[in-house]
C-alpha cells in the first residue's frame, strides 16, 4: 500500500533540544495522525488533527495539519530521555497510510 | 471502553512450522481490522485488512493468511514459516477509516 515520506528518517538529539518532524504526500488526506512506537510494543497515538491549518498540543508535542492537507509537522520541545522511540505519521482519506517512521535518540 | 489483545507477545518456531497469531477486540462492533508486520524497528507494512467476518483484503502477496472466523477475532496464519516471516507484527482495529488502535505486538523469531 501507499506509504507517506515521513523525515528525518532518525535523529539524535542531546537532551533539553526541541525536536521537528515531518510527512508529506501526494494525495489530500482528511486527517492526519501522529504515533509514537516504545520499542517492543504497539503504537500509541498522541495526536490526531482533523482540519487544514489546525494546529493542536499534547503537553510538550505540538502537531500541525498542512494547509495544503498533503503534509503534517510534529515538534517536541525540551526533549527527555523517555521520547526515545519511533513517530510514526498516518494519513486517512478513505483508507489510512502510515509514514515510515523517525527514529528519536535523546543523549542524556 | 475499547481494548484489543494479541497473543502470543513472543514466538520462536522453526522454518516450516505452522503459525498462528490471534488478536481479539472488545468493546465495540464491527470493527475494521488490520494485520502490520514490522522489520526491524522500521516501517509498518500493512500485510492483510478486514471490514467483516468473512471478508479479508490482501496487501502484499506473501507466505501469510488471515481468517476473520468472529466479529471481532482476526487471526493471522501460515502453513509453512520461512525465516523472512521473522518481524514484530501488529494487530490494530479502527472504526471505519478512522484513527487505528494497535495492539501490543507480536514478536516472531524464524529459526
Amino acid at each position: 500500500g501507499q506509504q507517506l515520506n515521513q523525515s528525518p528518517q532518525s535523529m539524535f538529539i542531546q537532551e533539553g533540544e526541541d525536536v521537528s518532524m515531518n510527512c508529506t504526500s501526494s494525495s489530500i488526506f482528511n486527517t492526519w495522525l501522529w504515533y509514537k512506537q516504545d520499542p517492543g510494543e504497539g503504537p500509541v497515538l498522541l495526536i490526531a488533527l482533523y482540519k487544514a491549518g489546525e494546529l493542536t498540543s499534547n503537553g510538550r508535542l505540538t502537531a500541525q495539519f498542512g494547509i495544503t492537507r498533503k503534509d503534517s509537522f510534529l515538534n517536541i520541545s525540551a526533549s527527555i530521555p523517555s521520547d526515545v522511540g519511533i513517530y510514526f505519521c498516518a494519513g486517512t482519506g478513505n483508507q489510512f497510510y502510515f509514514g515510515t517512521g523517525t527514529s528519536l535518540t535523546v543523549i542524556p | 471502553s475499547q481494548t484489543i489483545h494479541q497473543w502470543p507477545a513472543t514466538l520462536v518456531q522453526p522454518v516450516g512450522s505452522p503459525l498462528s497469531l490471534e488478536c481479539t477486540v472488545e468493546g465495540t462492533s464491527n470493527p475494521n481490522l488490520y494485520w502490520y508486520r514490522q522489520a526491524a524497528g522500521r516501517g509498518l507494512q500493512l500485510l492483510f485488512y478486514s471490514v467483516g467476518i468473512g471478508q479479508i483484503s490482501s496487501e502484499v502477496p506473501q507466505n501469510l493468511s488471515a481468517s476473520r472466523p468472529q466479529d471481532r477475532q482476526f487471526i493471522l496464519s501460515s502453513k509453512k514459516l520461512l525465516l523472512s516471516d521473522s518481524g514484530f507484527y501488529l494487530c490494530a482495529w479502527s472504526v471505519g477509516t478512522g484513527r487505528p488502535f494497535f495492539g501490543e505486538g507480536s514478536r516472531l523469531t524464524v529459526l
